[in-house]
């Protein structure tokens, strides 16, 4: 079946632009995270979907980002005001179920701030 | 919170030999530990994982052990290839927990 797809894959934007990044998880998974991948580093966790509970924001870095998630599947990650330092690979992953289950990535969307 | 450390960041074989991976973790509760391969442009990708009720995990030419007392797992990929050349990234959760934590990857390159 299909995978997690993200859009767009590249996005180049002027410091100071909103931006809105998609994730479409794979169809049936309840849970859904993104990240962020900065240039040579390891996965920074963002945020967490799970069913109609409330998300985990925990690991957004400022109040310039948001994240939501309609009828539980398509996600949305916003960016406001966007910053030279917000450039960064942004990954969405899905999974069937809670802890300990594999993770599906998408391909991602590459972030460049001007 | 989980820590995560992963060594070596780079690593160069020669196509036929063998490459080993390392990480360590810092919680002790944390009892799952994927491994993801991320080929350049591409997600992540699992290519094994393993549970802590276990202690070796074998998937072809990839295995993965687990030494709980000394909080450390490895990957073990065998007669390498070039298609191998990836960056290779260790995680691992606690229990009930959804979040993974993973090291900062290692550069695997594999010369013909």
């Amino acid at each position: 079946g299909a995978g997690v797809s993200q859009s767009p894959s590249n996005k180049v934007t002027e410091k100071g632009k909103d931006v809105e990044l998609r994730c479409d998880p794979i169809s049936g998974h309840t849970a859904l995270y993104w990240y962020r991948q900065s240039l040579g580093q390891g996965l920074e966790f963002l945020i967490y979907f799970q069913g109609n509970s409330a998300p985990d924001k925990s690991g957004l870095p400022s109040d310039r980002f948001s994240a939501e998630r309609t009828g539980g599947s398509v996600s949305t990650l916003t960016i406001q005001r966007t910053q030279q330092e917000d450039s960064a690979v942004y990954l969405c992953a899905s999974s069937l179920r809670l802890a300990g289950n594999e993770q599906f990535f998408g391909p991602g969307t590459r972030l460049t701030v001007l | 919170g989980e820590n995560v450390e992963q060594h070596p960041s780079t690593l160069s074989v020669q196509e036929g030999d063998s490459a080993v991976i390392k990480c360590t973790y810092s919680d002790s509760a944390s009892n799952y530990f994927p491994w993801y391969k991320q080929e350049l442009g591409k997600g992540p990708q699992l290519i094994i994982d393993i549970r802590s009720n276990v202690g070796e995990k074998k998937d072809q030419r990839i295995a993965v052990t687990l030494n709980k007392t000394a909080k450390h797992f490895s990957l073990h990929i065998t007669e390498t290839q070039p298609e191998d050349s990836a960056v290779y990234f260790c995680a691992s959760s606690g229990a009930g927990s959804y979040q993974l934590t993973f090291g900062k990857g290692t550069k695997l390159s594999v010369i013909p």
